[in-house]
């Protein structure tokens, strides 16, 4: 059963940079996937951030393209994320969720980190 | 790209039939197929309801179903129980490969 669990500061300092990592269990993540991180601020909808394969390849959303980087660490079986110059505007709760090869909908998802943007 | 409208709570009784709509544009629902929903509990995993539309994951009851036409999507509950209760999300693709999702509608047994 493959489960994802994401872990992050819980609060980031504005203008700091916010970094998460999701553990992935029960699959590799050198497996053909996409990974893909989605926010949820407080009172708000979901938001798609954007997505990482496997292979490296990465995909944003055009909205956050300047402040982000994803990656894979194969040794670790780990995805990450980072994210610069925050802002209040990025508390959230974030989420990373597995998108699989010739599909379009995400399972499984982790059950999110919430991070604070303060000072 | 923007959002997928939703409407923001629906409600029913115990054995009730609810419809949740999403309604996009031409450039994301009226383009794509790949529209899947996901139920969303306080200090849970987000959970997938429903994929390309109409297909249920292994384990979601079959009272839950899909349906699409034109730039709309709608999820149904039917024979509603306690356990829907929760926020819903539809979500899809856009013609940029970027996903979008709905504003999310709060079921209410």
């Amino acid at each position: 059963q493959v489960q994802l669990q994401e872990s992050g500061p819980g609060l980031v300092a504005p203008s700091e940079i916010l970094s998460l990592t999701c553990a992935v269990y029960g699959f590799s993540v050198t497996s053909p996937a996409w990974w893909s991180w989605v926010r949820q601020p407080p009172g708000w909808g979901l938001e798609w951030l954007g997505e990482v394969h496997e292979s490296g390849r990465t995909n944003y959303n055009p909205s956050l393209k300047s402040r982000l980087t994803m990656s894979v660490d194969k040794s670790t079986n780990q995805l990450s994320l980072r994210l610069t110059s925050v802002t209040a505007a990025d508390t959230a709760l974030y989420f990373c969720a597995a998108v699989q090869n010739v599909t379009n909908y995400f399972a499984p998802w982790g059950q999110g980190a919430r991070v604070t943007v303060s000072a | 790209q923007s959002a997928l409208t939703q409407p923001h709570s629906v409600s029913g009784s115990l054995g009730q039939s609810v419809t949740i709509s999403c309604t996009g544009t031409n450039a994301d629902l009226g383009a794509s197929n790949y529209v899947s929903w996901y139920q969303l509990l306080p200090g849970r995993a987000p959970k997938l309801i429903l994929y390309d539309v109409i297909q249920r994951p292994s384990g979601v009851p079959d009272r839950f179903s899909g349906s699409k036409s034109g730039n709309t999507t709608s999820l149904t509950i039917s024979g509603l129980q306690a356990e829907d209760e929760g926020r819903y999300y539809c979500s899809s693709i856009d013609a940029n490969s970027v996903y979008v999702f709905g504003t999310g509608t709060e079921v209410t047994v």
